[in-house]
């Protein structure tokens, strides 16, 4: 069973950078499938933030591209978000998840981890 | 970007009550590329079903999703006291992935 584990620093100041890892248990990240990153807004909205392939290629949301970094480690069996000039707007649950693609379409989600919150403020 | 809208916002039913969630997209959605999650208070959301109609593993059968184009439902047959959460409808049919704001129901 695949387990998901979020961690990263709970506060960040505003202008600098969000970073994130998620580490995966129960499944090797090599071994197939996108891995991607969801955030919750405290008013309970979800956003899709991107999603990761083990071979390195990446699908960003457009609202996010300019300023988020999906990475893999596949030697750790984890993947990294990193968001960058980041304001108050952008705290939120930050969620990891094992992702599934379909031809012609997109992604859902069909595990997630716990989640961790991230605060923006000085 | 393609918007999802669902209601009712809210619903309060008993146990054994049959329940109904309408998920309503701006547009079409191709190839019926529409998830279901069941989010409970301090946990993360879960898969419910995908395809529109088709059950994730491990999903009671009273779980059941149908519809097509713009227009989609989750029905929960006959509501279990675990089945207060709030549930979001997710689309996958565009590039860029959208969630609805949820409907919460709630078992009295």
């Amino acid at each position: 069973q695949v387990q998901l584990q979020e961690s990263g620093p709970g506060l960040v100041k505003p202008s600098e950078t969000l970073s994130l890892t998620c580490a995966v248990s129960g499944f090797f990240i090599s071994s197939g499938y996108y891995w991607g990153w969801i955030r919750q807004f405290p008013g309970k909205g979800l956003e899709w933030i991107g999603s990761i392939y083990h071979t390195g290629s990446t699908s960003y949301n457009p609202s996010l591209k300019s300023r988020v970094t999906i990475s893999e480690d596949t030697s750790k069996n984890q993947f990294s978000v990193k968001l960058s000039s980041v304001t108050a707007a952008d705290t939120a649950v930050y969620y990891c998840a094992r992702v599934a693609r379909v031809p012609g379409g997109s992604e859902y989600f069909q595990h997630w981890g716990q989640g961790t919150l991230v605060t923006v403020s000085s | 970007e393609i918007v999802l809208t669902q209601s009712p916002g809210t619903l309060s039913l008993s146990p054994g009550e049959g329940a109904t969630l309408s998920c309503r997209a701006s547009q079409r959605v191709s190839s019926s590329y529409l998830a279901w999650y069941q989010q409970k208070p301090g946990q993360a959301p879960r898969l419910l079903i995908s395809g529109a109609s088709s059950r994730a593993t491990g999903i009671p059968d009273r779980f059941s999703g149908s519809g097509s184009g713009t227009d989609f439902t989750l029905t929960i047959s006959s509501l279990e006291p675990e089945d207060s959460a709030v549930y979001y409808c997710q689309q996958y049919g565009s590039s860029q992935v959208t969630f609805g704001p949820g409907t919460k129901v709630d078992i009295k």
